[in-house]
């Protein structure tokens, strides 16, 4: 199985400040295109696409949510933290059976 | 657009079995594949496997072969999860979640809410 690493495990930021989190697969995850998405999950809802392929940006998504990386490691990165931004992040990868995530990033307003 | 609905909360005994709907509506049933996801209390994402709506065939995450059953009732658009021989620790929160192709992969773009199974004594 792949498995997914997140760092950190929780991050506390300011109010229109960057956050960042990264995300390394224990085997590439490119053929053609980088096979990770992002998802954000809120307190009590379900998890929400934000980002596949790495770096796309799903329909509705703010721009201040960005995806980048290839191969093993990957980021995303946050460029000006909003209070409803508050939520855990996760990685995912779909290049191969068994997809995996990565184990979460808590984000929290400083 | 897609929207997923899935059934209401259950509370079953160990040893009992549950059936999980998740009602599809606003694309075309058959394009999209349905992948099942568990959240344990206070834990992260696990994905237990998907079906294809075009042919009906299961892939199960190890791990979540035997006492799980991921099925189609293609007439109502709707896929079913049934976890048999319940025990606590399935205990979680289940989603199912489509990903647009029933052959390739993607990442999964539509989320139902999620349906909560509790199994207790």
């Amino acid at each position: 199985d792949i498995v997914m690493t997140q760092s950190p495990d929780s991050l506390a930021v300011s109010l229109g400040e960057r956050a960042t989190i990264n995300c390394k697969s224990s085997q590439s995850v490119y053929n053609s295109e980088n096979y990770l998405a992002w998802y954000q999950q809120k307190p009590g809802q379900s998890p929400r696409l934000l980002i596949y392929w790495a770096s796309t940006r799903q329909s509705g998504v703010p721009q201040r949510f960005s995806g980048s990386g290839s191969g093993t490691d990957f980021t995303l990165t946050i460029s000006s933290l909003q209070a409803e931004d508050v939520a855990v992040y996760y990685c995912q990868q779909y290049y191969i059976t068994p997809w995996t995530f990565g184990q979460g990033t808590k984000v929290e307003i400083k | 657009q897609g929207h997923l609905v899935q059934s209401g909360s259950e509370l079953k005994k160990p040893g009992a079995s549950v059936k999980v709907s998740c009602k599809t509506s606003g694309y075309v049933f058959s394009t999209y594949a349905i992948h099942w996801v568990r959240q344990a209390p206070g834990q992260g994402l696990e994905w237990m496997g998907w079906i294809n709506t075009k042919t009906g065939n299961p892939t199960y995450a190890p791990g979540f072969s035997g006492r799980f059953v991921f099925s189609l009732d293609t007439s109502v658009t709707t896929a079913h999860l049934q976890i048999s021989s319940l025990k606590a620790d399935d205990t979680a929160v289940y989603y199912c979640a489509r990903v647009d192709s029933p052959y390739h992969y993607y990442a999964m773009d539509v989320w139902g809410q999620g349906t909560t199974i509790s199994v207790s004594s």
